[in-house]
């Protein structure tokens, strides 16, 4: 079975310093996407950042970044110089190529200490 | 605007009645879907639509059904519902193509009483 695990419920970082949320995933496909979302307190979902399986590049987004190890099933998302708007629930997903379903994680709520 | 819209965005109802949550999205996306989201469980599947009159389900299909009879709206049925269908609901629409990023509406907040 196809499945997404966040392994930190929650997690706590001071304004300005960096913080990764760990993702792993459990796949026997080799060509899927993986994604991050983010859910802040208005509950509005939005995308934050998405890999390729087959792009060995991590993918970047402004302050945004992956660490994407295929072979150990791991996506992680890094997020530097945290501000106060980052706080939010992030959710690790996942969608293979030749399915349309897509797994999401339990999430890890991110809180931003001033 | 670019967006998915839900009605209603509150609702409180008792078990057994029949209600319908409405989907909408205005970007002519051919990818529908409704998610489910509880505490500690993170978003899980309900339903998904690749198109008008194609719908196949996640992985928490049992208690809804859908349609897709056009291609902006995809509206969730529950039938009868329960106490454990109370949750957060969201739809969400993309563009076909499975590294296409999804748009989700505001959610809707259910309470089966």
């Amino acid at each position: 079975a196809q499945t997404v695990t966040q392994s930190q419920p929650e997690m706590s970082v001071q304004e300005a310093e960096t913080v990764t949320l760990s993702c792993t995933y459990d796949t026997s496909e080799s060509d899927y996407y993986l994604f991050w979302y983010k859910q802040p307190p208005s509950r509005q979902m939005i995308l934050v950042i998405r890999q390729e399986a087959y792009k060995q590049q991590n993918a970047t987004e402004n302050r945004f970044s992956v660490n994407f190890q295929k072979a150990a099933k791991s996506f992680s998302l890094k997020i530097s110089d945290s501000q106060l708007g980052d706080a939010a629930m992030y959710f690790c997903a996942y969608r293979v190529n030749r399915d349309d379903k897509i797994i999401f994680g339990k999430g890890t709520r991110l809180h931003i200490l001033p | 605007e670019a967006q998915v819209t839900q009605n209603p965005r509150y609702l409180i109802t008792v078990t057994g009645k029949k209600l319908t949550v409405t989907c909408s999205q205005n970007m002519n996306h051919e990818y529908m879907s409704w998610y489910r989201q509880d505490p500690g469980l993170g978003l899980r599947q309900i339903y998904y639509s690749m198109n008008v009159e194609v719908t196949d389900k996640g992985d928490v299909p049992e208690g809804y059904k859908v349609s897709r009879k056009e291609k902006r709206n995809f509206p969730l049925i529950l039938e009868s519902p329960s106490p454990n269908q109370t949750s957060l609901y969201f739809c969400a629409s993309s563009r076909s193509g499975w590294g296409n990023e999804q748009f989700f509406g505001p959610g809707t907040r259910l309470t089966v009483l």
